[in-house]
């Protein structure tokens, strides 16, 4: 079974820009979440899609968004950069057993804003 | 916030020696998870313990839960230079009525040969 694939691996955009990230999850998941990861405030949880729909949403500006197709690929957007989105940004899609979610990690997107 | 805590947030440590780290959480979980990280890669799931359960062993990770102190800890024991990762607690439980995992800000262990 195929893992947690992001697209790109890496990414360098200039400050105004707007950047789209690409998560395609574990045949079989239905939510996604994404993660902002840099060296001064750790993981940050973006927002979480299950079955096309917005279920859950971290402290983050309207520049970031996302959206999941029903294929339950997902992508995130952010507009207008700025320096400090330089960061991993990782993609997990779970699964929820007998009331226990395991998530599952990409590889993660590094965006660098310049 | 729910946020888990983990305590040291740096570790190093000679190879061979046990490598213990601590995660304290604020609300009541299903289950608490660990995970591990390599530099700059994806999360790798290692561990889950759920809220009934007290130790859990798997190879050489041992993780203890008491949740009346609401904390966790895990323990790797004879350590070896492919541990060096940044190690991550995350509480499973319902948050404004819909399940989510909640991450720590992570240990990032160094084992030195």
């Amino acid at each position: 079974k195929a893992g947690v694939t992001q697209t790109p691996r890496y990414l360098i955009k200039t400050r105004g820009q707007q950047v789209t990230l690409s998560c395609s999850p574990i045949s079989g998941h239905r939510s996604v979440s994404w993660y902002q990861q840099t060296p001064g405030q750790g993981l940050q949880f973006l927002f979480e899609y299950f079955s096309e729909t917005q279920r859950n949403k971290g402290n983050f500006p309207g520049r970031f968004s996302g959206r999941q197709f029903s294929n339950s690929r997902s992508e995130m957007n952010v507009s207008t950069l700025e320096l400090g989105d330089s960061a991993l940004y990782l993609c997990a899609s779970s699964r929820t057993v007998g009331g226990n979610t395991e998530a599952f990690f990409g590889q993660g997107t590094r965006l660098t804003v310049v | 916030s729910q946020q888990g805590e983990e305590d040291p947030q740096a570790l190093s440590i000679q190879e061979g020696e046990n490598a213990t780290m601590n995660c304290s959480y604020k609300t009541s979980i299903n289950n608490l998870q660990w995970y591990r990280q390599n530099s700059g890669r994806g999360l790798v799931h290692l561990i889950l313990i759920r809220s009934n359960e007290r130790e859990k062993h798997s190879g050489r990770l041992r993780v203890t839960l008491d949740t009346s102190k609401k904390s966790s800890s895990l323990l790797i024991t004879a350590s070896r230079a492919a541990d060096t990762a940044s190690y991550f607690c995350a509480t499973d439980a319902v948050f404004k009525g819909a399940q989510k995992l909640v991450f720590g800000q992570g240990t990032r262990l160094t084992i030195n040969p």
